[in-house]
């Protein structure tokens, strides 16, 4: 089945304490992204990547790390979490090429950072 | 830039009453557009996209025509159920700027009851 995963679904921590949210898909899709949902916000971008080992950032990318170092895989990483990054976070990938681009979206992470 | 603005929820109506939630753009180039939807406590799907002016996107009784003349996408269903109850949101990608990056509007929750 064709799938975006995350894991873990749920997190609960501390400020500080680092963190790594994974990433999977297996549709061999060039393009995966981040994305945090907060309300009244809707999604914004957190980052993206077009290809293994290209990344770039999205519109709200302080504070967080990314890396693609294989095709499938997007972990986004939090080195010293605040309360502000509490939110929704969703991992997302599609192919690239004009016509093609729908982004299929995994489960969501639900972080709260106390 | 690019950017998207949506109605402003929460709507409420009664079962087989007509939906219509309104989506205008701002786009720099040739964008991509598509309506997801996300029910309680899962992720985003895709409902249906346009990919140029004039489209009309259609999925489960959903409609949305891409007007490049007034810059909207509105989204219709002529007879809404209890299971449509969700949050939907409007989204534009332009890969004109070299990537895949989706920008969405603020969501609009949606309940139907019966």
């Amino acid at each position: 089945e064709a799938q975006v995963t995350q894991n873990p679904r749920y997190l609960i921590t501390v400020t500080g304490k680092k963190l790594t949210v994974t990433c999977s898909q297996n549709m061999n899709h060039e393009y995966m992204s981040w994305y945090r949902q907060d309300p009244g916000l809707g999604l914004r971008q957190i980052y993206y990547s077009m290809n293994v080992e290209v990344t770039d950032k999205g519109d709200v990318p302080e504070g967080y790390k990314v890396s693609r170092k294989e095709k499938r895989n997007f972990p986004l990483i939090l080195e010293s979490p605040s309360p502000n990054q509490t939110s929704l976070y969703f991992c997302a990938s599609s192919l690239w090429r004009a016509g093609e681009e729908t982004q299929y979206f995994g489960p969501g992470t639900r972080l709260l950072v106390l | 830039g690019n950017s998207v603005t949506q109605m402003e929820g929460p709507v409420t109506l009664s079962e087989e009453a007509f939906l219509t939630i309104n989506c205008t753009y701002t786009a720099t180039g040739y964008p991509s557009l598509f309506w997801y939807v996300q029910y309680p406590g899962e992720g985003l799907q895709l409902l249906l996209k346009a990919t140029k002016a004039d489209d009309k996107g259609s999925n489960k009784g959903f409609e949305a025509t891409y007007r490049k003349e007034t810059t909207s996408f509105h989204l219709e269903k002529g007879s809404v159920q209890v299971s449509d109850s969700a949050v939907y949101f409007c989204a534009l990608s332009d890969l004109l700027g070299g990537a895949n990056n989706l920008f969405f509007g603020t969501g609009t929750r949606l309940t139907v009851i019966p």
